[in-house]
């Protein structure tokens, strides 16, 4: 399975939403996990089962999808939130996309 | 509060070898599938190889397979990860990574990672 990650980098002001998506090359229902990464930090799980928030996570993150389509969606973007983001299936991750400060 | 911590990293020459070792702190290993995820300079993720709770199945990367072999000592609370006939390209930040009960393969706790780097 290839995981498509798209934008590859996404400037947004802070207290706008994202909305970042990935897109699977084959049907992979909801087992699908979102990770957040700040530079020279270790990757953090978000999300979970395609909408399922980790332990700890803002409710202003949240997840969609299932199949071959997913969105990950961050409402009112705070400083902390500029950070790299990766799709996952099992043994793949996305290429990531860079949200950025505008 | 759960954690992990690698070491074993270094610089080696292309062919040569390293073993990379993982201790969890807060938690013990043996009710858990762990992974090695691997980050080269600038890019994004790659899993690298993962170990049932007992050691009785291994899965990896094709471009690891034959020359990486993960391991888990659970009385020694210990995961490890040998690599040989190392190649340019496997230079990267190795991570170590606790998977989420239920075999989905989702990682929810993180070392801080170890550097190789495979140069001559």
């Amino acid at each position: 399975v290839v995981m498509t990650q798209s934008p590859a980098t996404l400037s947004v002001s802070p207290g706008e939403g994202a909305t970042l998506s990935c897109r699977a090359s084959q049907s992979i229902g909801r087992k699908f996990a979102w990770y957040q990464q700040k530079p020279g930090q270790t990757p953090r799980l978000l999300i979970y089962d395609a909408s399922i928030r980790a332990t700890g996570v803002p409710a202003r993150f949240s997840g969609r999808g299932s199949g071959t389509e997913f969105t990950l969606t961050i409402n009112n973007l705070q400083s902390d939130d500029f950070a790299v983001y990766y799709c996952q299936h099992y043994g793949t991750f996305g290429q990531g996309t860079r949200v950025e400060v505008k | 509060e759960v954690s992990l911590v690698e070491s074993g990293g270094g610089l080696v020459q292309p062919g040569g070898s390293l073993r990379l070792s993982c201790t969890p702190s807060g938690f013990m290993l043996s009710p858990y599938w762990m992974s090695w995820v691997r980050q080269a300079p600038g890019k994004g993720l790659e899993w690298v190889a993962n170990i049932k709770e007992d050691g009785g199945s291994e899965n990896y990367v094709d471009s690891v397979k034959g020359r990486f072999t993960i391991s888990r000592d659970n009385a020694k609370n210990s995961l490890y990860l040998e690599m040989n006939s190392l190649r340019v390209e496997d230079t990267a930040l190795y991570y170590c990574a606790r998977e989420t009960p239920g075999g989905a393969c989702y990682f929810d706790c993180w070392g801080q990672g170890t550097p190789v780097t495979v140069s001559s």
